[in-house]
């Protein structure tokens, strides 16, 4: 059983656009969820995160957004850049596992110049 | 600097053959953990240490080693009892204080021949 769902495998954005990344979970039990960045070959470099006490956190064009009661979370990154195409990982952890986070499939984001 | 180093980047083996993946860290965390990446998928944990000395098994443990003699190295012994070992394997260290990202290495592609 997946707990963390990443539906769409990919993702194609003109640049300048906005781009939503979206992550779904199960396990009510989770309340930290994070969004990282991979190229090819490299190991993931952490984006941004959120905790379950609030619905929103912003860091320069990248907002993460939380609904606790849809257990959804979405990234946007505004505006979109060529060099934000990447896999994006969301990722939840919650306070019985410290440190210790479940990680969807991956999102494969292209940003067209 | 600080941060995680995978040795090496590219590691072949026969079939049957036992190998060792190398993850070191100098950022002080107590935490580590080993995921494995096969193409399209996620992040899934294979074990992780959250003190000297002590482990635990993650989803995919089976066919799989760890030592945590110390706290900046953590090694990941691949057996010949794992039905298929070629992937990408990443190591990733946090601290274990709150809710922290985890800061991860390069990684290394494992293929067994």
């Amino acid at each position: 059983d997946q707990q963390v769902k990443q539906n769409s495998p990919s993702l194609s954005v003109q640049e300048g656009r906005i781009s939503i990344l979206n992550c779904d979970y199960t396990n009510s039990m989770f309340d930290y969820f994070l969004w990282y960045k991979k190229y090819p070959a490299e190991g993931p470099t952490f984006l941004i995160s959120i905790s379950s006490i609030k619905d929103k956190n912003e860091d320069g064009r990248f907002t993460v957004f939380l609904n606790k009661s849809a257990k959804h979370l979405s990234l946007h990154i505004v505006p979109s850049q060529p060099g934000d195409s990447a896999v994006y990982f969301c990722a939840a952890s919650g306070n019985t596992n410290a440190g210790k986070s479940t990680f969807g499939d991956g999102t494969t984001l292209t940003v067209k110049p | 600097d600080g941060g995680i180093t995978q040795s090496p980047k590219y590691l072949f083996r026969k079939e049957g053959q036992n190998v060792t993946l190398s993850c070191e860290q100098n950022l002080n965390h107590d935490a580590m953990y080993w995921y494995r990446q096969d193409p399209g998928q996620g992040l899934r944990l294979i074990y992780y240490s959250q003190i000297v000395n002590d482990f635990q098994k993650g989803d995919i443990a089976e066919g799989y080693s760890v030592s945590r003699e110390k706290k900046e190295s953590f090694p990941l012994t691949v057996t010949s009892a794992q039905k298929n070992p070629t992937a990408f394997y990443l190591c990733a260290s946090t601290g274990l204080a709150g809710y922290n990202e985890q800061f991860f290495g390069p990684g290394t592609r494992l293929t067994v021949l």
